[in-house]
């Protein structure tokens, strides 16, 4: 198994653009959440999915689009780069809600916007 | 809402030193707890995690924890440390009960282990 995978690895971004990131899972997880991580902040989740074609805001939603059209799948957009939005980004998933299980990270994504 | 302390932001030890980062939480009801652990350039890795039972746990690499309810804390412990463990390390926690699967995170502690 690959676990969770994030697209891309690196990205750099001029203020204004868009893109999307892409995150998959082969654990058949219900869950995936999208979090950033910045020096000092640790991770904060921006949106998160209980199932197909469900989503939810997290702590800092702002600025950014989520969609889970596949249960294996969780895209993160972001319409209009903002300078404020260069972090790592790291998706998880984790079976059931249950409050007690574990949450497996992909790799990241580290994005810069100039 | 639920929220996490980590007490220092970068400890640094000599190889073979003991080590206990500090993890407080505030939320007065029922709670899991978790540290994760980062290695540079790698994903988060779960290190250890209570829910129930003894307050005591142990995970993986020999890192333990201990819950201490009337004090709100989840402190990680190891009593030998080695370079390898190198990292940053950062405690979360969960509220107990329905639909309560979101994570909250500490800021993070950075350990660097000198040889």
């Amino acid at each position: 198994n690959a676990g969770v995978t994030q697209t891309p690895k690196f990205r750099v971004l001029k203020t204004g653009q868009s893109m999307t990131l892409l995150c998959a899972q082969d654990m058949n997880h219900e869950y995936m959440y999208w979090y950033r991580q910045d020096p000092g902040m640790g991770l904060r989740l921006i949106h998160y999915s209980v199932g197909e074609g469900t989503t939810a805001k997290g702590e800092v939603p702002d600025g950014y689009n989520v969609s889970r059209l596949k249960k294996q799948n969780f895209l993160l957009g972001l319409e209009s780069a903002a300078p404020s939005q260069t972090s790592v980004y790291f998706c998880a998933s984790s079976t059931l809600g249950r409050a007690y299980n574990e949450q497996f990270f992909g790799p990241g994504t580290r994005l810069t916007v100039l | 809402a639920q929220s996490v302390s980590q007490h220092n932001h970068h400890v640094i030890l000599s190889e073979a030193a003991s080590l206990e980062l500090g993890c407080n939480y505030s939320y007065g009801g029922t709670v899991n707890l978790f540290w994760y652990v980062q290695y540079p350039g790698q994903h988060l890795q779960l290190l250890l995690k209570y829910f129930s039972g003894d307050p005591l746990v142990k995970g993986i690499k020999g890192f333990e924890a201990e819950f201490i309810k009337s004090k709100f804390s989840f402190n990680l412990r190891k009593p030998s440390v080695q370079w390898s463990d190198t990292a940053e390390y950062f405690c979360a926690v969960t509220r107990s009960g329905a639909g309560s699967y979101q994570l909250t995170f500490g800021k993070g502690t950075k350990l660097s282990v000198i040889p």
